[in-house]
């Protein structure tokens, strides 16, 4: 049975270029979560995606970041023009419709901009 | 909204000993789930325990449990025969019962194991 799945696990971009991180969630989860981990940090909440909507942006950053999780495939969260500052490890967790509480995480993406 | 807080960096025990982690969270709900989360050097977060506010009783496993306190919301694990795979991050989280679905994560506290 298969865990989360995130990919890549290491990107390195250049200022200014676009950054795409995929999160394959378990089997039968429908719920999606994204998390910020910046160095020497907690995790802070960025969004939260259901099959086509998203439900809670609250933690997203208003420019430059977006997310989305289609019917099919894997959610997609999406970083334009990056700034040494988006350099830090993305996780993605997910949760089965009707036991949100458990949410299972992937291993993370670090991203580093040179 | 929801914060929480622990304040210890860094701690360490001696293998086989007993070690606490603090965690301490402000919440004007009455109805929440706490976590503790080990985040060894891989970074992969792996849940180690779980407590529904509604419930008294302390969760377990294995050698993990919580003191939970919800009137002084204090949520402190506590590991017992501490094991050389025990040395990671440690996160506290808070997450709502009702709405909002996102975890709340303290800053962690890095666990050492000395052998």
């Amino acid at each position: 049975n298969a865990g989360v799945m995130q990919n890549p696990r290491h990107l390195v971009r250049r200022r200014g270029q676009e950054a795409r991180l995929r999160c394959s969630p378990m089997k039968g989860h429908s719920h999606v979560y994204w998390y910020r981990q910046l160095p020497e940090e907690g995790l802070k909440f960025m969004v939260y995606l259901q099959k086509e909507n998203i439900i809670d942006e609250s933690g997203m950053p208003k420019e430059r970041f977006s997310a989305e999780f289609p019917k099919e495939g894997p959610s997609i969260l999406r970083i334009q023009q990056v700034v040494r500052g988006d350099s830090a490890a993305y996780f993605c967790a997910s949760s089965p419709r009707y036991r949100p509480t458990e949410q299972y995480f992937g291993p993370g993406t670090r991203l580093t901009v040179t | 909204a929801q914060t929480v807080t622990q304040s210890q960096p860094e701690m360490s025990v001696q293998e086989a000993e007993t070690v606490t982690l603090s965690c301490t969270y402000d919440t004007s709900e009455s109805d929440y789930y706490l976590f503790w989360y080990k985040q060894p050097p891989s970074r992969q977060m792996i849940l180690v325990i779980r407590q529904e506010a509604y419930k008294q009783q302390n969760a377990t496993e294995n050698r993990f449990s919580v003191n939970f306190q919800k009137a002084a919301k204090s949520f402190s694990l506590k590991i017992s025969d501490s094991q050389l795979g025990d040395a990671a991050m440690y996160f506290c989280a808070y997450r709502s019962a009702e709405g909002a679905q996102k975890l709340v994560f303290g800053q962690g506290t890095r666990l050492t194991i000395n052998p």
